[in-house]
């Protein structure tokens, strides 16, 4: 079974530029999440979808940050425009339960 | 929301050692604590999980236990090797929110 795929892996930008990531869940999972990770600490929670339903956007930065996941497989994750504090990891997970996540490889995000 | 709390931050054992990491929690409504390795560069690999209605779970070095009444949940690791050597980080399921909250990671290495 694959896992949760995610791209690109590394993207540097300069700031004020638009940048988007992309994910896609373990096949039959519906809930699909992302984080954002920065160094030395834990994942915290941006978005989390049921179907194609946000459900949860309460931590996602609404003036730069937007999401989508139209069909409720695959999902972007969107900035524009970037700024220097958004250099971090971006994780995307899924669940088929609601509980048990599982993560993929992340894309690493540089602002210059 | 829920807050989960993680210590030690760094720990180093001879390798042969046992290793144990604690978390503690806040929502006495949170029902699901996973754990998660994340080696460098690498994404959050899903361990070992245990759900409230369990004491304790075990799979061949890792073990988890849970107490409820206290609120923390441990992670130990016995006859650790030095591909153990990673940052591990707890989480809890918080039911209201329906939302994983991870701890802020705990940093293990294993001396040869």
């Amino acid at each position: 079974e694959a896992g949760v795929v995610q791209s690109p892996r590394y993207k540097i930008i300069e700031k004020k530029q638009p940048v988007a990531f992309w994910c896609n869940p373990i096949s039959g999972h519906n809930t699909l999440y992302w984080y954002l990770q920065n160094l030395g600490q834990g994942p915290e929670l941006l978005i989390r979808y049921e179907n194609e339903e946000a459900v949860d956007d309460s931590q996602l930065p609404k003036d730069r940050f937007s999401a989508e996941r139209l069909k409720g497989v695959d999902s972007t994750l969107k900035i524009q425009p970037a700024e220097l504090g958004d250099s971090a990891v971006y994780l995307c997970a899924s669940s088929h339960r609601g509980d048990t996540q599982y993560f993929g490889p992340g894309t690493r995000l540089t602002v210059l | 929301g829920e807050n989960v709390e993680q210590h030690p931050s760094t720990l180093s054992v001879q390798e042969g050692d046992s290793a144990v990491i604690k978390c503690t929690y806040s929502d006495s409504a949170s029902n699901y604590f996973p754990w998660y390795k994340q080696e460098l560069g690498k994404r959050p690999q899903l361990i070992i999980d245990i759900r409230s209605n369990v004491g304790e779970k075990k799979d061949q070095r890792i073990a988890v236990t849970l107490n409820k009444t206290a609120k923390h949940f441990s992670l130990h690791i016995t006859e650790t090797q030095p591909e153990d050597s990673a940052v591990y980080f707890c989480a809890a399921f918080q039911n209201g929110a329906n939302n994983l909250f991870f701890g802020t990671g705990t940093r293990l290495t294993v001396i040869p």
